[in-house]
């Protein structure tokens, strides 16, 4: 089946540490994201890209960094310089000829 | 840069019709389109606008209106499984191929 996947669902840090979130796609698209969501808000972009070994800052990319080394992945690392990391972060793909972003099912990540 | 405005939360029953409005304001606008999501889950797309007028999908129509830089998803016959969070995002020529989202309205539905 053709898909997103995030991996972990939940996975709990303890504060100073980096983590890298994992996102796959086989849908063969060429852009992927990053967004952040709180309880009850909307969805924040952390960071993009439109194509492999690309990719640019988002609205809130202070504290993290991604790499896009192939087309099917795009990891997040979340740094220890990020203040607030305590959040549900989800990984999405962009089929541009339908302009329809495809969302993983998130990773909850708690800071302790 | 981009912002976009829509009520927080809906009650409604069900069998009812439910409309979410969204205004935005961009440099560039390129179209609207709305997401569903449950919660604890992902959103899931729902319906694309770029151009004005009404796109219906079986229960749900999304309408856009250019010149007034507002849509709005209309939710008719209303189950219970509609009780989700529904969120508008607009794309901007100025920004890419990126997607703005605003805060989400969060519908519930009622017995």
């Amino acid at each position: 089946d053709g898909g997103i996947t995030q991996s972990p669902k939940y996975l709990f840090r303890k504060e100073g540490q980096n983590v890298t979130l994992s996102c796959e796609q086989n849908l063969n698209h060429d852009a992927m994201y990053w967004y952040r969501q709180d309880p009850g808000q909307g969805l924040r972009l952390i960071y993009y890209s439109q194509i492999v070994n690309d990719f640019q800052k988002g609205d809130i990319a202070e504290g993290y960094s991604v790499s896009r080394e192939k087309k099917e992945s795009f990891p997040l690392t979340v740094t220890s310089a990020q203040k607030n990391p305590t959040a549900f972060y989800l990984c999405a793909s962009k089929d541009l000829s339908t302009d329809t972003q495809y969302f993983g099912p998130g990773t909850r990540l708690t800071v302790l | 840069g981009q912002s976009l405005e829509q009520p927080s939360e809906v009650t409604a029953v069900e069998g009812a019709i439910v409309q979410i409005n969204c205004t935005y304001q961009t440099s560039g606008f390129y179209g609207l389109s709305w997401y569903q999501q449950h919660d604890g889950g992902a959103p899931t797309f729902l319906s694309y606008n770029a151009l004005d007028g009404l796109e219906e999908t079986g229960r749900f129509s999304s309408f856009l209106s250019r010149s007034d830089s507002y849509g709005y998803l209309l939710l008719q016959e209303l189950q219970m499984k509609d009780s989700a969070s529904y969120f508008c995002a607009v794309r901007d020529r100025a920004a890419g191929n990126k997607l703005t989202f605003g805060g989400g309205t969060r519908v519930l539905v009622k017995p």
